[in-house]
């Protein structure tokens, strides 16, 4: 059974860096073909597809986002870290890691984690 | 920008059937797209439904298929039941690694 649970800070100041961790199991993120994929979601609205990181190190971005952004994988614990720099009230959102599979999906999801950006 | 698009709301009768769309801004959407779809029921996580344009996932119910319909991806729920209420997304791949998801579809059973 794959379970994936994101931890991290629920309140940033803006300016500050937001750091997400994912900590999986019942998968190896060295499998070919398979990655975690970082997902955030603003109250109230919809889906927004950020960063994924795939079995052979190959990091993607939103091309929106991608200055902000750094995804990086430690396969010895089963985490996946997002780091997101520069954070402004616009980014509270929910924040979503995935399971990714082999034809660009994401199942299952973790719980998600909200993050507010508040001075 | 490319964005992916789906209709805002949707409303289907208990026992109806739906299709809900996903396309794109410019272009069509393809099989090449691998198409995803996903329900998110209120204050829960995303649940996959159907992955590679067709492919249900594990658990899914057989009332939930996918396709290509002309030139988006498609969603049809046959034999809409109350707990299907909710707001359904879809997602896209767009090349280069990068994925996309649509704005959402607000599903009513009423």
């Amino acid at each position: 059974q794959i379970t994936l649970k994101e931890s991290g800070p629920t309140l940033v100041k803006p300016t500050q860096t937001l750091t997400l961790t994912c900590t999986f199991s019942g998968f190896s993120v060295t499998t070919r073909g398979l990655g975690v994929g970082w997902i955030r979601q603003p109250p109230g609205k919809a889906l927004e597809w950020l960063a994924q990181i795939y079995w052979d190190d190959d990091k993607r971005y939103s091309p929106s986002l991608k200055s902000r952004l750094t995804i990086t994988k430690d396969t010895s614990k089963n985490q996946v870290v997002l780091t997101m720099t520069n954070m402004d009230p616009v980014d509270t959102a929910t924040y979503y890691c995935a399971h990714r599979g082999n034809t660009n999906w994401f199942d299952p999801w973790g719980q998600g984690t909200l993050v507010t950006v508040s001075s | 920008q490319t964005v992916v698009t789906q209709e805002p709301s949707f409303s289907v009768s208990p026992g109806g059937t739906v299709t809900l769309t996903c396309g794109l801004s410019s272009g069509s959407v393809s099989t090449g797209y691998y198409p995803s779809w996903y329900q998110q029921t209120p204050g829960q996580a995303p649940r996959a439904l159907i992955h590679s344009t067709n492919t249900r996932s594990s658990g899914v119910p057989d009332r939930f298929s996918g396709a290509v319909l002309g030139n988006k991806a498609a969603l049809t729920i046959t034999g809409a039941q109350a707990d299907d209420e909710g707001d359904y997304y879809c997602a896209l791949y767009m090349g280069s690694g990068i994925s996309a998801f649509g704005g959402g579809t607000r599903l009513t059973v009423l």
